[in-house]
């Protein structure tokens, strides 16, 4: 069975860091492509990045490029979210997602699993 | 990037089908093959009900099922039950610089 058990979520200032991560089980992981997925309580979901499954190849939303990195430690089954810089429209719930494709890309792929996720709160 | 536009609400009895509508444009929905679907119960993390446009996961109802036809795609719940009550949330593959755009959401009530 999949799971993907995401932490580090937390209160933080405006233009402070945060690091999330998550742990998966249950699948091989450096077969798949994995993603970082988002929701503001009581509000929509918003895609916010992807990663290929050797880390090399990344995408992220125009709304946290060059303030979040994505990356991944396949020897500890781990993916991670730096998120530096953080601001107020960052508050959200943070779902780590695993792709479905057994392709390796995050490209052209889907969502199969997702984690129970951790909150991000971003407030003076 | 926008949202996809899914109706806010949708709504039917016990037995009924209803659809559900995502509308996006021929960079998103139009342009490729790679639209999924979502149920969230409140409280809990997104499930899987139907990817590829219209591929149903193994362990999905067969009630669910998935279509598409030029920028707008559709998911179907025929025979609605109680537990179908939720909010569904589509998403698509895109040529924009940010790949991925989910819908706006429905929630579904079961009448």
């Amino acid at each position: 069975e999949v799971q993907l058990v995401e932490s580090g979520g937390d209160l933080a200032q405006p233009g402070r860091s945060l690091r999330l991560s998550c742990a998966a089980s249950g699948f091989t992981f450096d077969d798949y492509a994995m993603h970082w997925v988002r929701q503001v309580p009581e509000k929509g979901l918003e895609w916010v990045s992807g990663l290929s499954w050797n880390g090399v190849s990344k995408g992220y939303a125009d709304s946290v490029k060059g303030r979040f990195t994505i990356s991944r430690d396949n020897a500890k089954n781990s993916l991670y979210l730096q998120m530096n810089s953080l601001r107020a429209e960052d508050t959200a719930l943070y779902y780590c997602a695993k792709s479905g494709r057994r392709s390796g890309s995050y490209t052209g792929n889907y969502i199969d699993s997702w984690g129970q996720g951790t909150l991000v709160t971003v407030s003076s | 990037q926008s949202a996809l536009t899914q109706p806010a609400s949708v709504s039917g009895s016990p037995g009924q089908s209803i659809t559900i509508s995502c509308t996006g444009t021929s960079s998103d929905v139009g342009a490729y093959n790679y639209v999924s679907w979502y149920q969230q119960h409140p409280g809990k993390a997104p499930k899987l009900m139907i990817y590829d446009v219209s591929n149903r996961p193994s362990g999905v109802s067969i009630r669910f099922s998935g279509s598409k036809s030029g920028n707008t795609a559709s998911l179907t719940i025929s025979g609605l039950q109680a537990e179908d009550e939720a909010d569904y949330y589509c998403i698509s593959y895109t040529t924009s610089v940010t790949p991925y755009v989910f819908g706006t959401g429905t929630k579904v009530t079961v009448l």
